[in-house]
């Protein structure tokens, strides 16, 4: 069965860079939720879209943007880089907003 | 704002053991509650989900209960084996418009061979 897809699995970024994460929710999913689990760290909840529109935004750096396109794929934006911005990015996707979240491997981002 | 707590923070078991990881939850107003596991710097893998109106749910050797009222769930493991080695992690998803997860700090489990 088809899971979470995201993209790239890995990211290395000096500070003040930028980066751009991807992710690919399960088809007919229509609700994709970002978490950033820093090292030792429960994941945090940054944002989530529903229908492609942001439904709700949690702990996510002004730094950050994130928006979700037509086909539901969904991308998370990050602007000049903090040495704090390394962790372990998650997203998520779920049929509605109230089912099992099924979540991606992840995207590791290191910023050197 | 929603609280998780998981205890213990860490667990380590000889195998074959039975044990229960507890997880609690400040606000009782919750849409369901979702049990992961984790692997050192890997994804997260649902393994149970309670809805709300339900008491408990089974798969295999695993367990899950959830007492909403008391903002309480605990997640049994029958016959532990050292590949259920792992963070465990419980998040309750709000009953509000977006219904985000909220996340424990986990409990990380160590099965001895």
């Amino acid at each position: 069965a088809a899971g979470v897809i995201q993209s790239p699995r890995h990211l290395i970024k000096e500070k003040r860079e930028t980066a751009t994460l991807k992710c690919y929710p399960i088809p007919r999913h229509d609700t994709v939720y970002w978490y950033q689990q820093g090292p030792g760290q429960d994941p945090q909840f940054l944002i989530s879209f529903y229908e492609k529109m942001q439904s709700d935004k949690g702990s996510i750096p002004d730094r950050f943007s994130a928006q979700q396109f037509s086909d539901y794929h969904s991308e998370l934006n990050m602007s000049s880089l903090e040495l704090g911005d390394s962790a372990l990015y998650f997203c998520a996707s779920s049929s509605n907003r109230g089912t099992r979240a099924f979540f991606g491997q992840g995207t590791r981002l290191t910023v050197v | 704002k929603q609280e998780v707590t998981q205890i213990p923070a860490a667990l380590s078991v000889p195998e074959g053991e039975n044990l229960v990881l507890n997880c609690s939850f400040t606000d009782s107003a919750i849409y369901n509650l979702q049990w992961f596991r984790q692997d050192p710097g890997k994804g997260l893998t649902s393994l149970l989900l309670i809805q709300s109106s339900q008491r408990e749910q089974t798969s295999g050797r695993l367990n899950a209960s959830l007492d909403k009222s008391s903002g309480r769930s605990t997640l049994y493991i029958a016959a532990s084996q050292p590949g259920d080695s792992a963070t465990y992690l419980c998040a309750v998803r709000h009953s509000g418009s977006a219904r985000q997860l909220t996340f424990g700090s986990g409990t990380q489990l160590t099965v001895l061979p």
